[in-house]
């Protein structure tokens, strides 16, 4: 069965600061890779995917993510976190040929301190 | 605006009352999502649509839940005999195309609370 571990619930960064958020995902195949961020009282908002081609991919806000077929990880990074980054972040995977429903983590929790 | 809409934004029942959630999808949308998110957990696939078809359902879906898509528009959720377990965040989410990569829009929510 396919799943994404988040295995940091909360994480805290001073602004300026790097940021890694971790994901791994249990799939059999090659699956379709997203992180999302929600804020609170808003829904969630794709910030990049990965389904095929160069395995770095860059989305909003400065994000990037690197598809590790090797660790079955789409780790999350920013050069420098800006006190606007605080949110909660989810990583989904999306199978081939199954509607197209994704599978979330449970999340982490992004502070970012002053 | 024409992002995903949801109606309404918070309900508050009593536990055995029945509720309804509306979402109005993107329009030319042709997939509609359920998911349903619990306090510190990621959403978790309810049901999904493909026009007015529904196509699959999560075991997460007991009997007390329906979901329609009359003419492949706008789609309702329905919770009978509602259980304090039911409360959560019901996000709806829509797509177009069939290609599992195509980015999925979410809307804000309903937030349910179940007394």
């Amino acid at each position: 069965a396919q799943s994404v571990t988040q295995p940091d619930i909360h994480i805290t960064v001073s602004e300026g600061a790097s940021l890694e958020l971790r994901c791994n995902y249990s799939y059999g195949a090659t699956p379709y890779l997203f992180w999302y961020v929600q804020s609170p009282g808003q829904g969630l908002q794709l910030l990049l995917k990965y389904f095929s081609g160069d395995t770095l991919v860059q989305g909003i806000k400065g994000f990037e993510a690197e598809f590790k077929r090797s660790q079955s990880s789409f780790n999350l990074r920013k050069p420098s976190v800006h006190w606007s980054d605080a949110a909660e972040y989810f990583c989904a995977v999306g199978a081939y040929n199954q509607g197209g429903k994704l599978i979330f983590g449970q999340g982490t929790e992004l502070s970012v301190k002053p | 605006d024409t992002g995903v809409s949801q109606d309404p934004r918070h309900k508050i029942t009593k536990r055995g009352q029945n509720v309804t959630f509306r979402c109005d999808p993107i329009s030319e949308h042709n997939r509609l999502y359920w998911y349903r998110q619990t306090l510190g957990q990621g959403p978790e696939f309810l049901t999904y649509f493909q026009n007015e078809a529904q196509l699959e359902k999560s075991r997460l879906l007991s009997d007390r839940f329906s979901a329609e898509r009359p003419k492949g528009s706008f789609s309702t959720l329905e919770i009978q005999r509602t259980e304090q377990g039911d409360s959560a965040m019901y996000l709806c989410a829509s797509r177009l195309g069939l290609a599992g990569h195509n980015e999925q829009f979410f809307g804000p929510g309903t937030r349910l609370t179940v007394l």
